[in-house]
């Protein structure tokens, strides 16, 4: 069975710090998802990362995937009070194994952004 | 209009009901799913189906069951519901080929 570890689970900080969110695993991946959910929603993609040492960046947000497709990292710049909500991370098994198809979440971190 | 919907929304039922959970589907995706998110815990997987005749248990399976009834519909039943499935409910799709998957609004179920 595939996990993955996701830290840290509540994160409260005020507008305009920085901060990051890591996802760890034992395991390969053969892609890596970041979602973000609101409340009453459900989680909605944010970026897929496929490539070991890939860096992916949506505006103020930096994603990167580890060079051994095992982990992964979500950097926010200047945080917004916009940004809150849950983060989860989510590994794509690989071809030919038995998580092909299906997607193993990290427990999520709650992002909350003070004004 | 929502490309993924689920009803109810919300339920509270007591404990040794039956209950159905409902997912609908306008992507035309042959990949559906259900999972059960609990604080902490993220999103655990408990049924899967790949087209309407290939279904398959996920990690957390026990105590559920599906119904592929077409392409655009798959439904979640919990034949005797106990208090420790209470819980959010998502329903999600995927097509073939890509790993983004696509979530409906989720159903919040309380057992009493």
């Amino acid at each position: 069975t595939q996990l993955l570890e996701q830290s840290p689970q509540f994160l409260s900080i005020q507008e305009g710090e920085n901060l990051t969110v890591y996802c760890n695993s034992s395991s390969v991946f053969s892609s890596l998802q970041w979602y973000r959910q609101e409340p009453g929603e459900g989680p909605v993609l944010l970026v897929t990362v496929v490539t070991g040492g890939e860096v992916k960046k949506l505006k103020r947000l930096t994603f990167q995937f580890g060079d051994a497709r095992k982990d992964s990292s979500l950097h926010i710049t200047a945080a917004q009070p916009g940004d809150t909500g849950l983060y989860l991370c989510a590994g794509a098994g690989n071809a030919g194994g038995t998580s092909y198809g299906k997607l193993t979440f990290g427990q999520g971190t709650i992002l909350t952004v003070h004004p | 209009d929502a490309d993924v919907t689920q009803t109810p929304r919300n339920r509270i039922t007591k404990t040794g009901k039956r209950i159905m959970l409902e997912c609908s589907q306008t992507k035309g995706h042959d990949r559906m799913y259900w999972y059960r998110q609990d604080p902490g815990l993220g999103l655990r997987l408990i049924y899967y189906s790949f087209d309407v005749k290939d279904i398959n248990k996920g990690e957390i399976s026990d105590g559920y069951s599906v119904s592929r009834q077409a392409q655009a519909k798959f439904s979640l039943s919990l034949e005797s519901a106990i208090p420790n499935q209470t819980a959010l409910y998502f329903c999600a799709t995927r097509p073939t080929g890509w790993n983004e998957q696509f979530f409906g609004p989720g159903t919040r179920l309380t057992v009493l």
